[in-house]
């Protein structure tokens, strides 16, 4: 099946500084990738919709300044987390889908941030 | 606007018995229903999709799940459960024109040796 590599699979980072997050479909090309953010047992929340060449579109209460996607290639979209602060820690994950398939997830990004 | 509910936040069996984790949709038009699993750390796992077809669906693992128009249902099922069964499950729904999923809350699975 298709694969989504997401990188890296855990962080820690200090309050105010910023932290990028990659996801790749390696297999397919994905024009539309999406975001996710997950609180320990619950379920995913979307955050973003990545559209390749053009802006992310965010779902409502999501801050757009503070989590910036770019969706760079068809094969490459990333979560840049900036001035990070305790309450952005969480685990954050990528998914991409083809037409007619399943979604495909990456292995997810754990965020610490002290 | 389209929804998928769980009813169930946990489900204990013993190893050996029957499983059935519930799931129940709502969507304008007809749905692309999937189910995930997760497991601590770690992103989602496909266990098996319905798109159109036959309303029983075999998947990953032994599982299944039946596809059930009138009661908008699509329950996942493992005739005998395995203590390595014991997860988090999530239920998710599309249509075909969109990608955007909607998930349930998740079910977390308890499988007892």
């Amino acid at each position: 099946g298709a694969v989504v590599s997401q990188h890296p699979s855990w962080v820690i980072c200090k309050s105010g500084t910023s932290v990028k997050i990659e996801c790749r479909s390696l297999d397919f090309q994905a024009t539309t990738m999406f975001w996710y953010r997950q609180f320990p047992k619950q379920s995913l929340m979307l955050m973003a919709t990545s559209n390749e060449g053009s802006k992310a579109t965010y779902e409502q209460g999501v801050e757009k300044d503070k989590f910036l996607i770019n969706h760079a290639s068809l094969t490459l979209s990333t979560l840049t987390v900036t001035s990070a602060h305790p309450e952005d820690s969480s685990f954050y994950i990528c998914s991409a889908s083809r037409i007619n398939t399943e979604a495909f997830f990456g292995q997810g990004t754990r965020l610490t941030v002290v | 606007a389209q929804s998928v509910a769980q009813p169930e936040d946990q489900v204990n069996v013993a190893e050996g018995n029957p499983l059935t984790v519930k799931c129940t949709y709502s969507v304008s038009g007809n749905p692309y229903l999937f189910w995930y699993v997760q497991y601590p750390n770690r992103g989602l796992q496909f266990l098996l999709k319905y798109i159109t077809g036959d309303n029983l669906v075999k998947g990953s693992y032994g599982f299944e799940a039946e596809f059930n128009k009138s009661q908008t249902s699509f329950h996942l099922k493992k005739p005998s459960a395995l203590v390595s069964d014991s997860a988090l499950y999530f239920c998710a729904v599309r249509v075909s024109n969109d990608y955007k999923l909607s998930f349930g809350a998740g079910t977390t699975v308890t499988v007892r040796a």
